[in-house]
């Protein structure tokens, strides 16, 4: 069974530019997690979907960061523009089931830079 | 006061010795722990969850976990190269929609 795929796994832009991130989760899970890890950090919750809907983005920077989960599958995370204390792993999770679950399986990570 | 908390380590254990890893939590409220265990340029992965007071054991790994004085920690039995990594505790309340708070872990390792 293939696990939660993000893409990139690298990315390096200057500030001011914009950056997306990808995010297929495990088959069959309706929850989606993005977090932000930063170095000697553990995962921060940026935002929790449950199928299409957003239950929980009260830590997304809303004025730069975005995100959407079309058909409740896929998801996406933008950043425009990118400041340089975004410099950080983003990992994307899923959980089966409804409501936030500790039984989280994550994805490689997509690590930025922002220079 | 962080909500989880854990000594960062390093935490340098002899090998085939008995790792202990140890995190304390603010919210008394909360019911679920988990720990996971993150390699170098990995992401984390899941090892052990425990809902009640006690011990869990699973494998060479036991955790333990004490509400009372908000307190859990993870046992690793003979101790392998192979367990050195950052090993996270994270916490979670009653309801569903309470967030998993994650402490900053403690970086283990193991020496041959």
């Amino acid at each position: 069974e293939a696990g939660v795929v993000q893409s990139p796994r690298y990315k390096i832009i200057e500030k001011k530019q914009p950056v997306a991130f990808w995010c297929n989760p495990i088959s069959g899970h309706n929850t989606l997690y993005w977090y932000r890890q930063n170095l000697g950090q553990g995962p921060e919750l940026l935002i929790r979907y449950e199928n299409e809907e957003a239950v929980d983005d009260s830590q997304l920077p809303k004025d730069r960061f975005s995100a959407e989960r079309l058909k409740g599958v896929d998801s996406t995370l933008k950043i425009q523009p990118a400041e340089l204390g975004d410099s950080a792993v983003y990992l994307c999770a899923s959980s089966f089931g409804q409501g936030a679950s500790g039984e989280l399986f994550f994805g490689e990570g997509s690590r930025l830079t922002v220079l | 006061q962080k909500e989880v908390e854990q000594n960062s380590g390093p935490l340098s254990v002899p090998e085939g010795a008995i790792a202990s890893l140890n995190c304390t939590y603010s919210d008394r409220g909360s019911q679920s722990f988990f720990w996971y265990r993150q390699y170098s340029g990995k992401s984390p992965e899941l090892i052990m969850s425990i809902y009640s007071n006690g011990d869990k054991e699973d494998g060479r790994f036991t955790a333990q976990l004490n509400k009372a004085s908000q307190y859990v920690s993870l046992l690793i039995r003979d101790s392998q190269p192979s367990d050195s990594a950052t090993y996270i505790c994270a916490v979670k309340g009653y309801s569903s929609a309470s967030k998993i708070i994650f402490g900053s872990g403690t970086r283990l390792s193991i020496r041959p």
